[in-house]
């Protein structure tokens, strides 16, 4: 069975950092890229970030500007996100996902966690 | 950036109406690229339609997709009390390589 589970969110004041991890089980983790995708209290979702299998690409949102660094530790089926120079509007659930990606499948997130929220409020 | 817009924003329906949702782009959709997902309040999303028109494993066959181009459609062809949620539409765009969720539809009771 396939678990993706959230950590590391929590109450941050405006310009802190906070690191995320996403532990996974019940699939061949580094065969496969995972994504970060936000949800703001109320609001719709998001894509934040998403890195290939081996690490080598990583990929960003536009309104991120360069603030969040998504990688992966293969060896211990963990995703991150350090996420820097946080503001009010990264007030969001974090969710990880994993992609699934094929030629006449597509690409989609068919995995999801239960997300871990973070707070950013002086 | 190719931009997703769906309609209704709401949609208020009785159990065993059928339900039909959209989703439109601002520019052509790779057809294989095209997502639909479900989410309840208080929990993660779901996959329910991948590739415009495959159901996802599990999914049951009242819920179906289809379109092409820049318009998609997800249906609901008779709408059970646990359908009742928000429904996103999601496409891959390769140049640059990211994700776009669209706004989303919630669907109601009536």
């Amino acid at each position: 069975e396939v678990q993706l589970l959230e950590s590391g969110g929590g109450l941050v004041q405006p310009g802190g950092s906070l690191r995320l991890s996403c532990a996974a089980s019940g699939f061949s983790f580094s065969s496969y890229a995972m994504n970060w995708v936000r949800q703001a209290p109320g609001k719709g979702l998001e894509w934040v970030s998403g890195i290939s299998g081996s690490g080598r690409n990583t990929y960003y949102g536009d309104s991120l500007k360069g603030r969040f660094t998504i990688s992966r530790d293969n060896s211990k089926n963990t995703l991150y996100l350090q996420m820097n120079s946080l503001r009010a509007e990264d007030t969001a659930l974090y969710y990880c996902a994993k992609e699934v990606w094929g030629i006449y499948s597509g690409r989609y997130f068919d995995y999801w966690g239960q997300g871990t929220l973070v707070t950013v409020s002086s | 950036e190719i931009v997703l817009t769906q309609s209704p924003g709401t949609l208020s329906l009785s159990p065993g109406e059928r339900a039909t949702l959209s989703c439109r782009a601002s520019q052509s959709v790779t057809s294989s690229y095209l997502a639909w997902y479900q989410q309840k309040p208080g929990q993660a999303p779901r996959l329910l339609i991948y590739g415009a028109s495959s159901r996802a494993t599990g999914i049951p066959d009242r819920f179906s997709g289809s379109g092409s181009g820049t318009d998609f459609t997800l249906t609901i062809s008779r709408v059970e009390p646990e359908d009742f949620a928000v429904y996103y539409c999601q496409q891959y765009g390769s140049s640059p390589p990211i994700f776009t969720f669209g706004p989303g539809t919630k669907v109601d009771i009536k």
